[in-house]
């Protein structure tokens, strides 16, 4: 069985660097195909896609996100972390993590491949404010 | 930026079909999946590859795709099924986008 659970502060000051911690069970990053990707959902809206990294150390970012996320793994503590710089108002949401599988196909002739998430972390809620 | 586009709301009453559409420009080269989200919880896979249906998750969940549209199909909608529901795809480079997201009313 597959869970996952975030970790980190609930309230952060604007221009402060949010740290958040997900610490998974029932996989590991060293096998081919895992990965574990980031997606934040603020209050009443929609689910935004935020960052991936795979098992072998992949890493994709939201493009309009990129210049503040980073993120890591830690195969050893079956951990991911996801930092978010200067943070803002805006940034208040509920982050989640999740375990990222592989799509692979044949999709109108082309060669298609695909990441998506099962299951989600219950995830956290992180509100910025001074 | 890729964007994939879901009406806001969609009603139906209790047994009755509710579809629920997803356009994106990439749609016929990437995989569509279909998340649930009821209120206070995390999203829950109902459909992925386009058509394929977890274990666990209820019959009356199907999915289709048509050139640059996905839906989402529930034959015979239950109260049970009242929630937010969003098409997930990749784009090009293989970040992933959610669609804006669909309430669902069952009454």
């Amino acid at each position: 069985q597959i869970t996952l659970k975030e970790s980190g502060p609930t309230l952060v000051k604007p221009t402060q660097t949010l740290t958040l911690t997900c610490a998974f069970s029932g996989f590991s990053l060293n096998i081919s195909g895992g990965g574990v990707g980031w997606i934040r959902q603020p209050p009443g809206k929609a689910l935004e896609w935020l960052a991936l990294i795979s098992w072998d150390d992949d890493k994709r970012y939201s493009p309009s996100l990129r210049n503040r996320l980073t993120i890591t793994k830690d195969t050893s503590k079956n951990q991911v972390v996801l930092s978010m710089t200067n943070m803002d108002p805006l940034d208040t949401a509920t982050y989640y993590c999740a375990h990222s599988l592989e799509s692979r196909g044949i999709l109108t002739g082309y060669y298609s491949t695909s990441n998506w998430f099962d299951p989600w972390g219950q995830g956290t809620l992180v509100t910025v404010s001074s | 930026s890729y964007e994939l586009t879901q009406p806001p709301s969609v009603s139906v009453s209790p047994g009755q079909t509710a579809r629920i559409a997803c356009s994106g420009d990439a749609l016929p080269k990437k995989y569509a999946y279909w998340y649930q989200q009821k209120s206070g919880q995390a999203p829950v896979v109902v459909i992925y590859e386009d058509n394929k249906r977890p274990s666990g998750i209820p019959e009356r969940f199907s999915g289709s795709g048509s050139g640059t549209t996905a839906t989402l199909t529930i034959t015979g909608a239950q109260v049970e099924d009242e929630g937010d529901y969003y098409c997930y795809s990749t784009d090009s480079s293989g970040k992933g986008v959610f669609g804006g997201g669909t309430k669902l009313t069952v009454l």
